[in-house]
């Protein structure tokens, strides 16, 4: 089946500092899936980070980036300056290509945690 | 933004007993969604509903669940019986199209 490999949490980073949370996916059952990074805040639900669905295209929102790498099947999470408010529990997915009403395979998540 | 509510945030339950998880989700929203996370794991399909039907389910969505939205109401997943695996965080999301937004989880914990 399809899957997602992720950094697996704590990662402990200090502020203003770079970050890279790696993530590969095996997709089996779709060509080319739609890749996800999604945000968990302490105390929110999971919210959409960034979305990428065109294979050598880059994401980018709130001063993360991913891109989106079929050769090596990996979209990793990078921002150049961490601030505390980073601090959530970040996890990557995929989902099917047309993908309306699809499900979502995630990664298990890394929980960051930024310091002053 | 749009935000999908749960209720309750918490329920523990006796073994056997039934549980009703409910969702109210975004409230233009046509495809809905369970996702199930057992501790340390990743958190994983369990089914989508789109139009009043199931469109997909994972081999976790056992005979002993169920999900329906009558009428525009809340979206449950129902589970009878439960058993002790069935203790997990379920999720549940919905989306107008792809982008799927997702309640804080209710935290089932069976005895």
């Amino acid at each position: 089946g399809d899957s997602v490999t992720q950094t697996e949490g704590p990662v402990t980073v200090s502020e203003s500092e770079s970050l890279i949370i790696n993530c590969t996916y095996s997709a089996t059952s779709i060509a080319y899936p739609n890749l996800f990074w999604y945000v968990r805040y302490p105390g929110e639900g999971l919210q959409l980070l960034l979305k990428v669905i065109t294979a050598g295209q880059k994401g980018s929102s709130r001063g993360f980036e991913a891109t989106y790498n079929k050769e090596t099947t990996s979209f990793h999470l990078q921002k150049a300056s961490v601030q505390e408010s980073d601090s959530a529990v970040y996890y990557c997915a995929l989902g099917m290509q047309q993908g309306t009403g699809s499900k979502l395979s995630f990664g298990k998540g890394a929980k960051l945690t930024v310091s002053p | 933004g749009p935000k999908v509510l749960q209720i309750p945030s918490h329920q523990i339950i006796d073994m056997g007993q039934m549980v009703t998880l409910n969702c109210d989700p975004v409230s233009n929203h046509l495809y809905f969604y369970w996702y199930k996370q057992i501790l340390g794991q990743q958190m994983e399909f369990l089914v989508n509903f789109y139009n009043g039907k199931v469109m997909e389910k994972s081999k976790l969505f056992k005979d002993q669940f169920s999900v329906e939205r009558p009428d525009g109401s809340y979206f449950t997943l129902k589970i009878q019986p439960t058993a002790l695996e069935d203790s997990a965080v379920y999720f549940c999301a919905s989306s107008f199209l792809d982008k799927q937004y997702f309640g804080p989880g209710t935290r089932l914990t069976v005895l």
